[in-house]
């Protein structure tokens, strides 16, 4: 079967560096989305990695090793609005998405 | 409007009712999908669009139906409403019917049957 794990939840400090990882199988793979989303609200996207490699954007970036079936979403200088879910999200080989259940962030002071 | 709107953001419904979830997008998408999701669980897709005048199915699909008249407009109908389908409901667009561009979300609707 296809499967995304990634950990319920996380805690980290005001300032710090964290990772989150996602690891994946599945049949098949044409992508790796990362998604954001506060409680309450819907998922707003962050990135999408189709190579290898390191993709950086701002206080976000996101890596990719296909051959692992192994992705992290790493955030800088952590925020107390950083304080969300993260959803890690795979596009198979038919390009359906497959989701994990989410990351929970807890950011404290 | 400006993106994707849902309607109605929340809805308390008795079981064996017939309720339907709005769901309007003005950035020409060709495709669009409905999602539910559960505490716990990864989203997941209850039926999909990939252009106006063509629907398909998802990972759970009973119970639930879709129609995609044009390219804006695309709601889902609960025919029978059951507990078990008490849930979130996000409706998405994406100009790439490929999944490999972003999606764009609505809102959300929380539905709660009893």
């Amino acid at each position: 079967g296809q499967n995304i794990d990634q950990p319920t939840e996380m805690t980290a400090t005001e300032g710090a560096i964290v990772q989150i990882n996602c690891t994946y199988q599945t049949s098949g793979f044409n992508g790796l989305f990362w998604y954001q989303q506060h409680a309450g609200e819907a998922p707003t996207f962050l990135s999408y990695n189709v190579l290898d490699g390191l993709e950086e954007k701002g206080r976000f970036s996101s890596f990719l090793s296909r051959s692992k079936g192994y992705s992290y979403l790493l955030l800088k200088e952590l925020q107390m609005k950083d304080s969300a879910s993260y959803l890690c999200a795979v596009s198979d080989s038919n390009y359906q998405l497959i989701w994990g259940a989410g990351t929970k962030l807890i950011i404290k002071p | 409007i400006a993106g994707i709107t849902q309607a109605p953001t929340s809805q308390i419904l008795a079981a064996g009712r017939r309720m339907t979830l709005r769901c309007t997008q003005d950035m020409r998408h060709n495709a669009m999908y409905w999602y539910r999701q559960d505490l716990g669980l990864g989203l997941r897709l209850i039926h999909y669009s990939n252009t106006a005048g063509t629907t398909g199915k998802g990972e759970v699909p009973d119970g639930y139906s879709v129609s995609r008249a044009n390219t804006d407009d695309f709601p889902l109908t609960l025919a029978s409403a059951v507990p078990s389908q008490t849930s979130v409901y996000f409706c998405a667009s994406s100009s790439d019917a490929g999944n490999t561009g972003e999606l764009f979300f609505g809102e959300g609707s929380r539905l709660t049957v009893l």
